[in-house]
């Protein structure tokens, strides 16, 4: 069975902390991308990253940065959380022709 | 940022209706249409993912068809049942590696 991993389904944070988003894929995708959904804003693009060590900013990706040292791993990283960065976060991978397959999900309240 | 939108919002059946509902999107520089279910505490799934125009997929009692030139997908739901109850998301793809999601179209079948 496939599958996209995210480390942690809830996350609580202070202000100010450093915090990571670790999301592992099984399917030796090559294309990996991470998402934040919010009521009524649909799903929007952070970064993603279509080979190790590569990135692209995505629609919204100011407070955030990633890393993929591996292929199988995309890590989303919030330098300095704030309190809008509150939000479930989705991480996916996909397939060349462009199938997205996505995680479980990550809700991150900062407090 | 592309502008995808899906109608309506939300939306309450009950058990044995038909529905539907639409995805609006660019009409230039079109790569790929994809249609997402995402049932509560799951991941979104695939449903259709639409790269011609006049396609028409289908999956069960749940169909899709496409019209790349004047920018429009429709979902269909035959015999609505409660299983089907779920945000179904569409997203526009003016190229393999991204996706700009709608807000979704949220589902409720009532028994």
């Amino acid at each position: 069975d496939v599958k996209v991993t995210q480390s942690s389904r809830y996350l609580v944070k202070r202000t100010g902390e450093k915090v990571f988003l670790e999301c592992v894929q099984d399917m030796d995708h090559e294309n990996m991308f991470w998402y934040r959904q919010d009521p009524g804003l649909g799903l929007r693009l952070i970064y993603f990253s279509y080979d190790v060590k590569m990135k692209e900013k995505g629609d919204i990706p100011e407070g955030y940065s990633v890393s993929r040292e591996k292929k199988e791993r995309f890590s989303l990283i919030l330098e300095s959380a704030s309190t809008n960065q509150t939000s479930m976060y989705l991480c996916a991978s996909s397939t060349r022709q462009g199938q997205l397959f996505f995680g479980s999900g990550t809700q991150l309240s900062v407090l | 940022i592309l502008n995808v939108e899906q109608s309506p919002q939300s939306l309450h059946v009950q058990e044995g209706d038909s529905t539907n509902f639409t995805c609006s999107f660019p009409s230039s520089n079109f790569y790929a249409l994809h249609w997402y279910r995402w049932e509560t505490a799951k991941s979104p799934e695939a449903l259709f993912v639409m790269t011609l125009n006049g396609d028409e997929k289908k999956k069960g009692r749940i169909s899709a068809t496409l019209n790349t030139k004047e920018g429009y997908s429709y979902l269909y739901i035959k015999g609505s049942q409660p299983e089907d109850s779920a945000t179904y998301l569409c997203a526009f793809g003016g190229s393999a590696r991204q996706l700009t999601f709608g807000s979704g179209t949220q589902l409720t079948v009532l028994p």
